[in-house]
């Protein structure tokens, strides 16, 4: 399958700090990348999803200026989490979209486990 | 509405027991895709299988086998001879076909205790 790499894996910051999360597809171009969260004993929600060189399109109820999405390129999306609270610690996992396997898979990073203090 | 239900929440098996998780599934489209994924303590999704909503052949890979029912909307998925290494949680998931992207909609997951 294709491989699609997020970074960072672990992440701890201040209250009121932004964090961005990098997701790159390493061989193949991502017309479509997906955010999901996840909280500890609970299954992925989608948050956002972000196509190439357009806005991303969010979920009901996430907030698009605490979780700005940005896919600037065919291989890069990042989601940034604005002045992050403890509300916003989470596991965060991308999943990416495209080429050969548009309509079939998408594949995920390794996910990114935030915590705010 | 897509909806994918997996009932069990949580199983603890001996090692070397059989054991089967399920899934059930809500769709309206007539095409669509299915999948399983295991997510080991690292929190990493890996991914499992893929089931074309035309395709109803069950499939085996090792210890691995996964049943697709069509008229029952279930994709249950059989775990042979568990092993430790087996513990996870599993999630069932289902292609929901968009104008921008086919994104997945997940059950709530199995959590799967083998032990030894």
């Amino acid at each position: 399958g294709a491989v699609v790499s997020q970074h960072p894996s672990r992440v701890i910051c201040k209250s009121g700090t932004s964090v961005k999360i990098e997701c790159r597809s390493l061989d193949f171009q991502a017309t479509t990348m997906f955010w999901y969260r996840q909280f500890p004993k609970k299954s992925l929600m989608l948050m956002a999803t972000s196509n190439e060189g357009s806005k991303a399109t969010y979920e009901q109820g996430v907030e698009k200026d605490k979780f700005l999405i940005n896919h600037a390129s065919l291989t890069l999306s990042t989601l940034t989490v604005t002045s992050a609270h403890p509300e916003d610690s989470s596991f965060y996992i991308c999943s990416a979209q495209g080429g050969a396997h548009l309509n079939t898979e998408a594949f995920f990073g390794q996910g990114t486990r935030l915590t705010v203090v | 509405a897509q909806k994918v239900t997996q009932a069990q929440t949580e199983i603890s098996v001996v090692e070397k027991e059989d054991v089967t998780l399920d899934c059930v599934y809500e769709t309206r489209d007539t095409t669509y895709y299915l999948f399983w994924y295991k997510q080991p303590p690292s929190g990493e999704l890996v991914f499992l299988i893929r089931r074309n909503s035309f395709d109803e052949q069950n499939e085996i890979s090792g210890r691995y086998s996964w049943n697709f029912q069509k008229s029952t909307s279930s994709f249950n998925f059989t775990i042979t001879a568990s092993q430790v290494v087996d513990s996870a949680v599993y999630f069932c998931a289902l292609t929901l076909f968009m104008e921008y992207g086919n994104k997945l909609v997940f059950g709530a997951g199995t959590i799967l205790r083998v032990k030894s």
